[in-house]
């Protein structure tokens, strides 16, 4: 099935350090979810997104629509042993239907 | 809790066998997904219900699956004659989806973890 290129495909970073990734599409979407996936669990929402160039926080967590609307962003500040885990980012497709990116593993040195 | 809830959380079955997948969505949504992760990939789409109606089912959703929805609240997976390829997480979700509006956020549960053996 389709999936969406995320980027980078895993990190390791210092606790304290900021972290970036994105997903990117070469299809139009109208919504972007982030989703962080523990290990045996399910994807928890974490952000959403509904507008392109829409900028949303929640925590220590930003992540933007873009202006293309083929891509989304998200960045972690200040990063904590917990943000361990998988990310991943889903766009709609029509009105129902998401997509979900291939995943970025985070791995965080404490 | 009231979040998306799904039964069994693990499921060991031998090849051939039938199992059977259920997911209680949030109570108010009228939307309910059925994706299907391995490892290493992220979720992929199987089928989508309306209430009760089935919309759209994946190309990956071949004649040993089937799903239900009846009277538009839980739902269940049902996979028949198992293979070992069908080894995977079934993840559930649901959203509200509203006329006139964008869809709102979907919301998964934990999972059932299939093992075919």
């Amino acid at each position: 099935g389709q999936q969406l290129n995320q980027s980078p495909q895993s990190m390791f970073i210092q606790e304290g350090e900021d972290v970036s990734m994105n997903c990117t599409s070469s299809s139009i979407f109208n919504t972007w979810l982030w989703y962080k996936q523990d290990p045996g669990e399910g994807p928890v929402l974490l952000i959403a997104l509904y507008k392109a160039g829409e900028l949303t926080s929640n925590g220590r967590l930003t992540a933007q629509f873009g202006i293309t609307r083929k891509d989304s962003f998200l960045n972690i500040s200040a990063s904590i042993p917990s943000d361990v885990g998988i990310y991943f980012c889903a766009g709609l497709s029509g009105t129902y239907k998401y997509i979900f990116g291939t995943g970025t593993r985070l791995k965080v040195l404490a | 809790d009231t979040g998306v809830s799904q039964d069994p959380r693990h499921k060991i079955t031998k090849r051939g066998q039938n199992v059977t997948f259920r997911c209680d969505p949030i109570s108010e949504h009228n939307r309910l997904y059925w994706y299907r992760q391995t490892l290493g990939q992220g979720p992929e789409f199987l089928t989508y219900f309306q209430n009760e109606a089935q919309l759209e089912k994946s190309r990956l959703l071949s004649d040993r699956f089937s799903a239900e929805r009846p009277k538009g609240s839980f739902s269940t997976l049902e996979i028949q004659r198992t293979e070992q390829g069908d080894s995977a997480m079934y993840l559930c979700a649901s959203s509200l989806g509203v006329v006139g509006r964008p869809n709102t956020e979907a919301f998964f549960g934990q999972g059932t973890r299939l093992t075919v053996v």
